[in-house]
């Protein structure tokens, strides 16, 4: 599975659109985008996925460049509850296991 | 989302004993489960993939004789801490295929060892 980076922290206002960036510049052709998360001390949570287009739905929209070499995840209004650790990893999907980063640590401010 | 279930979600125990911690998918049949572990403050690492009624195939460095892991059904995949030490205290997740894409994620298993 490629590697993607991330960076380590990010801070953001409630209420507004949080943007997380995520660098997987050695994306092979058929391998998918995921997003999960992880609020402290429990299991994490499936956000959204995508291959080559833009992605919605009622948790996240997931912007992927054309080149796929990056993507960025947007929780458009932002909350307390959003506070979370989040993943970005690259894989086939399917049968095949996630490979888990560092992630970002997103503060979600009041 | 499909519902993957854990239990214990926190169990203690003491040095040299067995521990058994179930998954379940509750409302879904998975073909494949994944069991991670996450230490403090570090990233959920692969411990193993389970395939139902197929042996576990297991991560370097993971000890198959001492983390049994068990999918006798389509619904339940079982790890078994055996003689549990201090230093395997951590975080036990697993998670179920779901489809062809997509994996959900169960809340997770506390393991301390005295």
């Amino acid at each position: 599975d490629a590697k993607t980076t991330q960076p380590t922290s990010m801070d953001c206002a409630e209420g507004r659109a949080a943007n997380l960036p995520c660098n997987h510049s050695t994306i092979s052709g058929n391998e998918y985008v995921y997003w999960y998360r992880q609020i402290h001390s429990q299991g994490p949570q499936y956000i959204i996925h995508g291959l080559k287009n833009n992605e919605t739905n009622e948790m996240a929209s997931l912007i992927i460049t054309e080149d796929r070499k990056s993507s960025t995840l947007i929780l458009p209004h932002a909350t307390l509850r959003d506070t979370a650790v989040y993943y970005c990893i690259v894989s086939l999907g399917g049968a095949n296991n996630l490979f888990f980063g560092t992630g970002t640590r997103l503060t979600v401010i009041p | 989302g499909a519902v993957v279930s854990q239990h214990p979600s926190r169990v203690i125990c003491k040095s040299g004993t067995s521990v058994k911690i179930e998954c379940r998918s509750l409302d879904f049949q998975a073909t494949t489960m994944f069991w991670y572990r996450q230490f403090p403050k570090q990233s959920l690492m692969l411990m193993a993939t389970s395939n139902e009624g197929s042996k576990a195939t297991y991560e370097q460095g993971v000890e198959k004789d001492k983390f049994l892991i068990n999918h006798a059904s389509l619904t339940l995949s079982t790890l078994t801490v055996t003689s549990a030490h201090p230093e395997d205290s951590s975080f036990y997740i697993c998670s179920a295929r779901v489809g062809v894409r997509e994996q959900f994620f169960g809340p997770g298993t506390r393991l301390t060892v005295l």
